[in-house]
């Protein structure tokens, strides 16, 4: 079946620096698509949304892409700190339900 | 706003008994809540979809006798695992919403270990 997949399993970054996390899916029913902060034995956190009738959206330091074209879909983290170390999930809405992509675990080096 | 409250945080049963999961939406009236199971390491993958009133739409190959869910009201569902045996060793985790094209709010999980 279909899924959210992502590009790379871990990113590691320097303080300070920006960070682009990637992701593909396949489902063209998809209209809205959400990234998601996850950090050790805890539940998923809400970072940022956007609807397919969008390509941008900006929030506190990150911003996210859709390229539909490609079924492409990318969150920026500006200024990555210490605290922004977690797991990366993009999440895609069909059919009234979310599915998470494989994850991409974000390590931020002092 | 938007809190999602789960409990218990951690479980640890022995294999043949029962256990039960709540989720309550605190701030909100979720129309729907999802339950999600994770492994080490991995995603999340979507068990089930509960909405309040009705019954449980559950995903393939997951046992709707073995995954009781009951969405009682706007604020609350409940899982059961019953009959747990160690293979349902897992991090659970379930969320709320309260329309389609909104995010969902998530509880922060509960570790079932069984014994």
């Amino acid at each position: 079946g279909e899924s959210v997949g992502l590009h790379l399993p871990t990113l590691s970054v320097q303080e300070g620096d920006n960070s682009i996390i990637n992701c593909a899916y396949s489902n063209s029913a998809s209209d809205y698509f959400i990234w998601y902060k996850q950090e050790s034995g805890k539940g998923p956190q809400f970072i940022i949304d956007i609807r397919s009738n969008m390509d941008k959206r900006q929030g506190q330091r990150v911003t996210v892409l859709l390229n539909k074209t490609v079924k492409h879909l990318s969150l920026q983290i500006a200024a990555t700190q210490p605290g922004d170390s977690a797991v990366y999930f993009c999440a895609e809405n069909a059919y009234y339900k979310l599915s998470f992509g494989a994850g991409t675990t974000v390590t931020v080096r002092a | 706003g938007a809190v999602v409250s789960q409990h218990p945080s951690w479980v640890i049963c022995k294999s043949g008994t029962s256990v039960k999961i709540e989720c309550r939406s605190l701030d909100f009236q979720a129309t729907t809540m999802f339950w999600y199971r994770q492994f080490p390491k991995q995603s999340l993958m979507l068990m089930a979809t509960s909405n309040e009133g009705s019954k449980a739409t559950y995903e393939q190959g997951v046992e709707k006798d073995k995954f009781l869910i009951n969405h009682a009201s706007l604020t609350l569902s409940t899982l059961t695992v019953t009959s747990a045996h160690p293979e349902d060793s897992s991090f659970y985790i379930c969320s709320a919403r309260v329309r389609d094209r909104e995010p969902l709010h998530f509880g922060n999980g509960t570790r079932l270990t069984v014994t």
